[in-house]
């Protein structure tokens, strides 16, 4: 299983754009790349996910060059309610599911 | 729709005692996966079943640990023998599980079910 590394934690201010990256070095061919987001006592929250380039939704973006070895989640203009811990995935959903490996995931903190 | 709901959302036991925890994941999805996470800690993958039968078992620690999902849909993790070190938020998801595609992986989490061992 491809292993992630992410930072332990970030500091933002809000209104600004925030940018966690993630390293999956051992990334598989068929492997694709989900970000979650966890707050205090809930489950986590699925994000966005992807194989290559560039994928944006209604919550952020997501880029992924093209050696596939790293991730960056982008939360354009964060908010106080942003605060959270962020997860980064690697997996093959090509059977359906797959082992999910969490890691520590990157604590952000929103300040005003 | 209602998500995925686990019971109970505490419990509280004694070591040596047995116990178990229900997952009923949301209709139709096909795949449901069992995880616990102690405090600061990210959610740590325990087991995942694809229908009734189990797809990958490799999480979970040790023989006293066993989930059951006999007609694919409700979960049990049944733990033996609890020890003080089993005390975690035991989190269940589920997912559609359809073969082959972009973003069907994604999990539906429940509230977990936050375990005390004395």
């Amino acid at each position: 299983l491809a292993k992630t590394t992410q930072p332990i934690s970030m500091d933002s201010y809000e209104g600004q754009e925030v940018n966690i990256t993630c390293s999956h070095n051992n990334i598989a061919t068929n492997d694709y790349i989900t970000w979650y987001q966890q707050f205090p006592s809930q489950g986590p929250r699925f994000i966005i996910q992807g194989y290559k380039t560039k994928v944006t939704n209604e919550v952020a973006s997501l880029f992924i060059p093209a050696d596939r070895k790293s991730s960056t989640l982008s939360l354009p203009r964060v908010s106080l309610s942003d605060t959270a811990v962020y997860y980064c995935l690697v997996g093959d959903p090509g059977t359906g599911g797959f082992k999910t490996i969490f890691g520590a995931g990157t604590r952000l903190f929103v300040k005003a | 729709g209602a998500g995925v709901s686990q019971t109970p959302s505490n419990k509280v036991t004694e070591k040596g005692k047995y116990v178990e925890l229900r997952c009923d994941p949301i209709s139709g999805h096909t795949a449901l996966y069992w995880y616990r996470q102690s405090l600061g800690q990210g959610p740590e993958f325990l087991i995942y079943f694809q229908g009734t039968g189990a797809a990958d078992d490799s999480g979970l620690p040790n023989d006293r640990f066993f989930a059951v999902r006999p007609e694919g849909s409700v979960s049990t993790l049944k733990i033996q023998r609890t020890e003080r070190g089993d005390s975690a938020v035991y989190l269940c998801a589920s997912s559609l599980g359809l073969a082959g595609g972009f973003g069907y992986n994604e999990q539906f989490f429940g509230p977990g079910t936050r375990l005390t061992v004395l």
